[in-house]
């Protein structure tokens, strides 16, 4: 079974300066991982990918990804921080042998301040 | 950008009522979800659905769910008689192939 835990409930971060959002993966396979992106009121939307090509990732609105496979990680992170940031970050893994099935982590709220 | 969108944004029902969440995914997609998010707590899966049929499904989408895609289009998920434990953001999703699933903005079921 797979599953996604990430470290840190809230992260508060002041515009300009770096964003780190950490998760760790379980997986039996060899997964593909994602982060998405809540803002309020709005759907789910995804920010990158990784599929077993470049450990690096980058994705939308500056953000890159690296998964470490000794350490079961895939953190996400951004050089300097925008207010238009501030939402709700999701890792996420799947199953390459399911049927696309999305499995979640807790969350992650960002706060950033001025 | 075409985008998935989903009907009502808030459907407001009485416990025992059917309801019926309404999704038109982006016309090239071939995989097709369902997930909820009850305030609070994680997103989950609900069910994929692969050619016109369900290709997976979790404990949550007992007898009490169903899916179809009647038309080509929309995609629904029906709720037969509405608990109180159902209220919760359903997100629709699809996707080209397996994996990178692109969302709705889902419909916030409160049930009373």
């Amino acid at each position: 079974a797979q599953s996604v835990t990430q470290l840190d409930s809230h992260v508060s971060v002041s515009e300009g300066t770096p964003v780190l959002l950490r998760c760790n993966y379980s997986s039996s396979y060899s997964p593909s991982l994602f982060w998405y992106v809540q803002h309020p009121n709005k759907g789910l939307q995804l920010l990158l990918k990784y599929t077993s090509a470049a450990t690096l990732v980058k994705g939308i609105n500056g953000f890159e990804a690296e998964f470490k496979k000794s350490e079961t990680s895939f953190h996400l992170t951004k050089p300097s921080a925008h207010m238009s940031d501030a939402a709700e970050y999701f890792c996420v893994v799947s199953d390459p042998g399911s049927w696309g099935k999305l499995q979640f982590g807790a969350g992650t709220q960002v706060v950033v301040t001025p | 950008e075409p985008e998935v969108t989903q009907t009502p944004s808030h459907q407001v029902t009485q416990m025992g009522q059917e309801v019926i969440l309404r999704c038109v995914p982006i016309s090239n997609h071939l995989y097709f979800y369902w997930y909820r998010q009850i305030l609070g707590q994680k997103v989950e899966f609900l069910v994929s659905f692969y050619n016109n049929e369900i290709s997976e499904k979790s404990e949550i989408f007992d007898d009490q769910f169903s899916v179809e895609r009647p038309d080509g289009s929309n995609f629904t998920l029906k709720i037969r008689s509405t608990k109180l434990e159902d209220s919760a953001m359903y997100f629709c999703a699809g996707a080209v192939m397996r994996g990178e699933q692109y969302f709705g903005p889902g419909t916030r079921l409160t049930v009373t």
